[in-house]
């Protein structure tokens, strides 16, 4: 079982549309989540950060948290092409390793 | 924007031959990252270092070897490199406690 669990994709939504992307991870100590964005050809850019449980808004985009679950989740509203990319789930279960899922895939079709 | 700086960002070497990448971060962060990006696997890291001279293996390091003989300088060697070690290749860097982890532009490295 990996660490960190994510739908490859690839999820393709109206722009302007709703985009949900979700994320599930094994270690149930875990304490710090984060969503990453990857654009072809480029380094992972961090979007959001979520330490408890609920939700935390930044602009468009949502970070939802669950730990009794397991799982993470990004909302991004009003999606733009712009938005089209990779968007990775990080875990951080203690001070100095992280675990990444494989990343989900978005387009957002004009 | 994180101040990391790898170096090269573009590589082309024959299969055998030795490949050194080089880290460097202005931020004073104590940890330290590589990982490698394929498709189809995602990030895998590679080595990480938790201070100076202070390096841990990762999931996928038989073939590599890593030096932190500063705080700013994060190296990773590919002592005879081979055409499976073909990859982009990121650094990163994380702080103390919860903090995420920032990563540099990347290495795009070729072993032909």
């Amino acid at each position: 079982q990996k660490e960190v669990e994510q739908n490859s994709g690839p999820l393709s939504v109206p722009e302007g549309a709703i985009a949900s992307l979700n994320c599930t991870y094994s270690d149930r100590g875990s304490q710090s989540f984060f969503w990453y964005r990857q654009y072809s050809g480029k380094s992972p850019e961090l979007i959001m950060s979520i330490y408890s449980n609920g939700d935390k808004e930044d602009g468009r985009f949502t970070a939802q948290l669950n730990k009794a679950s397991q799982y993470v989740s990004l909302l991004i509203r009003d999606s733009q092409p712009s938005d089209s990319a990779t968007y990775l789930c990080a875990v951080k279960p203690n001070f100095n390793k992280f675990y990444f899922g494989s990343g989900t895939k978005l387009n957002v079709k004009p | 924007d994180a101040g990391i700086t790898q170096s090269p960002r573009h590589k082309v070497t024959e299969t055998g031959t030795p490949v050194t990448l080089r880290c460097h971060q202005t931020e004073n962060h104590r940890y330290m990252y590589w990982y490698r990006q394929d498709p189809g696997h995602g990030l895998r890291l590679i080595h990480y270092s938790y201070g100076v001279k202070d390096t841990d293996k990762g999931e996928v390091s038989d073939g590599y070897s890593v030096s932190r003989s500063k705080t700013e300088d994060f190296l990773l060697t590919l002592e005879s490199a081979t055409s499976s070690q073909t990859s982009v290749y990121f650094c990163a860097i994380s702080s103390e406690g919860n903090q995420p982890q920032h990563f540099g532009d990347g290495t795009r490295l070729s072993i032909l």
